[in-house]
């Protein structure tokens, strides 16, 4: 079974700076999908990136990008410049691509803290 | 467009007792999953639907959780009796049948707190 870990559970960063999220996956499948979602107090589950694993290039998006290393079975998420608004569980996550079952594997998250 | 659906927000019971939360996904949105979330942890599967159909409970713990979604729109979990372990969010999530067919869409979720 595919299994997500997030090492850092708590990460903290100064505003405007930058900070790296890591999250590290296990799977014997060579098509997948991997996202990064964030969840403020809210509880609302909001995506943040997401790359296709046939993919190469390292997805981005504004401030955010990953450093995507299929062989070492790594995803981290990077977030430049950042926000207060930034603050927020990040939840790193899996899914195959095969069939029809969509079941995404969550990581446990990352608290991330921003300093003003 | 509107976004999924919830509530309540927040239910508090006593162990024992039943309980049901409610999902209306994003109009058009075929797919819809309902995750249970243990402070502290990631969301975990509980079913997936295509329309009014499972397509996966192998972890709905069936001897207490039942769900449906009778007419492939709006979607009800149940839980029946209620353990104090069953105290997390429940999370409901719909996805569309075309388009980024890849993201799911997230509702802001049920706290269940089990006394």
């Amino acid at each position: 079974a595919q299994t997500v870990t997030q090492s850092q559970p708590e990460m903290s960063v100064q505003e405007a700076e930058t900070v790296t999220l890591s999250c590290t996956y296990d799977t014997s499948e060579s098509d997948y999908y991997l996202f990064w979602y964030k969840q403020p107090p809210s509880r609302q589950m909001i995506l943040v990136i997401r790359q296709e694993a046939y993919k190469q290039q390292n997805a981005t998006e504004n401030r955010f990008s990953v450093n995507f290393q299929k062989a070492a079975k790594s995803f981290s998420l990077k977030i430049s410049d950042s926000q207060l608004g930034d603050a927020a569980m990040y939840f790193c996550a899996y899914r195959s691509a095969l069939g029809n079952n969509n079941d995404m594997r969550f990581g446990a998250g990352t608290r991330l803290t921003v300093k003003p | 467009e509107a976004g999924v659906a919830q509530s309540p927000r927040y239910k508090i019971i006593e162990k024992r007792q039943s309980v049901a939360f409610w999902c209306n996904p994003i109009s058009g949105h075929a797919t819809l999953y309902w995750y249970q979330q243990i402070l502290g942890q990631g969301p975990k599967l509980l079913i997936q639907f295509q329309n009014n159909g499972v397509v996966d409970d192998s972890q709905l713990p069936k001897d207490r959780f039942s769900a449906e979604r009778l007419k492939g729109v709006d979607s009800t979990l149940k839980i029946q009796p209620a353990k104090l372990e069953d105290s997390a969010v429940y999370l409901c999530a719909s996805k569309p049948t075309s388009g980024d067919y890849n993201e799911q869409f997230f509702g802001p979720g049920t706290r269940l707190t089990v006394l």
